[in-house]
């Protein structure tokens, strides 16, 4: 079946440090993947995305890297700020009409 | 213009209460969907539709409904609510197809007391 497994939470980090979270999948296929972030009372926004193996997906300094041969997409920033403090979903869709979500990673960087 | 909205953001009732959660969005999208996060932040899919009709319904208990009187609206109605169903309500669409992404709404904190 389709899933995702993310790292848990939570995660605290100074700030300034260097930030992974893991995730892998399982699909049928060849899924685009996904990381959402949701700040303190808001909905998930799109950070990033990749739709094909080997792909990076990048923004606001924020990078994963599509692996097929390892099945992962792991989140990683060089540098976090305070700003950066939310909840981190990894997702992934073959159809673009189903989502699976892993279960959230919870971030709170310290200054 | 907000893609995604839904309405009302807060909501505090009784127990044993009907109440509806409306959402609209405005990005021609074909796929509409209503998810469920819990305290702990576990994201749930409740039910989805696309042009419509239904795709997707989950495990949900009987007393949540959803309409989707026309592609660009999914309203959620939930009958004698219960503590149990205290929780974040997301609205999302999607236009469908390889690589698309799901656009979320802001979310209804529903507070059953």
């Amino acid at each position: 079946g389709n899933s995702v497994t993310q790292m848990e939470g939570p995660v605290t980090l100074s700030e300034e440090a260097f930030l992974t979270i893991n995730c892998t999948y399982t699909a049928t296929g060849y899924p685009s993947l996904f990381w959402y972030v949701q700040y303190p009372g808001e909905g998930l926004q799109l950070l990033l995305k990749a739709t094909k193996a080997d792909d990076k997906g990048s923004n606001k300094g924020f990078e994963a890297t599509y692996r097929k041969e390892t099945t992962s997409f792991h989140l990683e920033k060089g540098s976090v700020q305070v700003s950066d403090s939310a909840v981190y979903f990894c997702a992934q869709s073959n159809t673009g009409n189903q989502f699976y979500f892993g279960t959230g990673t919870s971030l709170t960087v310290i200054p | 213009d907000t893609a995604v909205s839904q309405t009302p953001k807060y909501l505090v009732t009784q127990m044993g209460n009907d109440k509806s959660i409306k959402c609209e969005q405005n990005l021609g999208h074909d796929t509409m969907y209503w998810y469920k996060q819990d305290s702990k932040k576990f994201l749930k899919i409740m039910f989805s539709y696309n042009n419509k009709e239904l795709i997707i319904n989950e495990t949900v208990p009987n007393r949540f409904s959803p309409k989707s009187p026309d592609k660009a609206h999914l309203n959620l109605h939930i009958n004698s609510l219960e503590l149990g169903d205290s929780a974040v309500y997301f609205c999302a669409s999607s236009l469908g197809g390889v690589g698309n992404t799901i656009y979320f709404g802001e979310g209804s904190w529903l507070t059953v007391v």
